[in-house]
């Protein structure tokens, strides 16, 4: 089945220490998000590609990078996790045929 | 501003009981409006979605939503509540477009008592 996946499911990291998350797709979708969740708060998009264009969120810190080094894969990196950079971090597609995101399963931050 | 606001927080329902999640956006422009479904620990789901034409959509699981433009709203509605619908539910609102980024509500948490 077409999906969309994300690696590692459950991640934890010492506070400072870099940590790159990981997305892939077997949609052949052209558009890829990141976003941020909080518990119990809605996602928070953080940066999106339109193919390898880059569109950070103005919000977004300098902390949240993004690599896209094809059509299938993204990687979210933060280079320096704080304690309020744990959070469920979700991987969303969406072909510029149509307008609704497919989201992968996430991946659970903890900092420790 | 562009917003999304879904009033409940938490809805507790019965099983076999009808089921109303409310939705209202504030939106500029035609909107286009999902509904999102999340289980603990997992990532969202695609109800259903609206774009333009028949205001009442038929989504997964047995979901529908009506868009009413007069209400600003975009309500979830199922007849028959399952054990398995306990999860939380976004309403999101987006501008179509090239980039189409989203506009999350704050979700409503969803209890089935059995």
């Amino acid at each position: 089945d077409a999906m969309v996946i994300q690696n590692p499911r459950y991640q934890v990291t010492q506070f400072g220490k870099p940590v790159t998350l990981s997305c892939s797709q077997t949609l052949n979708h052209n558009v890829m998000y990141w976003y941020q969740q909080k518990s119990s708060q809605a996602p928070k998009l953080l940066f999106h590609y339109y193919d390898k264009d880059f569109n950070n969120e103005a919000d977004t810190p300098d902390n949240f990078q993004s690599r896209r080094p094809n059509t299938s894969f993204c990687f979210l990196d933060i280079r320096s996790p704080g304690l309020g950079d744990a959070a469920m971090y979700l991987c969303a597609t969406r072909s510029d045929r149509s307008y609704e995101q497919y989201f992968g399963p996430g991946t659970r931050l903890t900092v420790t | 501003a562009q917003s999304v606001t879904q009033p409940d927080i938490h809805i507790t329902v019965s099983e076999g009981a009808s089921l109303e999640l409310r939705c209202n956006y504030s939106y500029g422009a035609t909107p286009y409006l999902f509904w999102y479904v999340q289980s603990p620990g997992q990532g969202l789901q695609l109800l259903l979605k609206y774009f333009s034409g028949d205001t009442l959509v038929q989504g997964i699981k047995g979901f529908e939503a009506e868009f009413k433009r007069s209400h600003s709203s975009f309500n979830l509605r199922k007849p028959s509540v399952h054990w398995s619908d306990a999860a939380e539910y976004f309403c999101a609102v987006g501008p179509g477009g090239a980039t189409n980024k989203l506009i999350f509500g704050t979700g409503t948490l969803l209890a089935v008592q059995p």
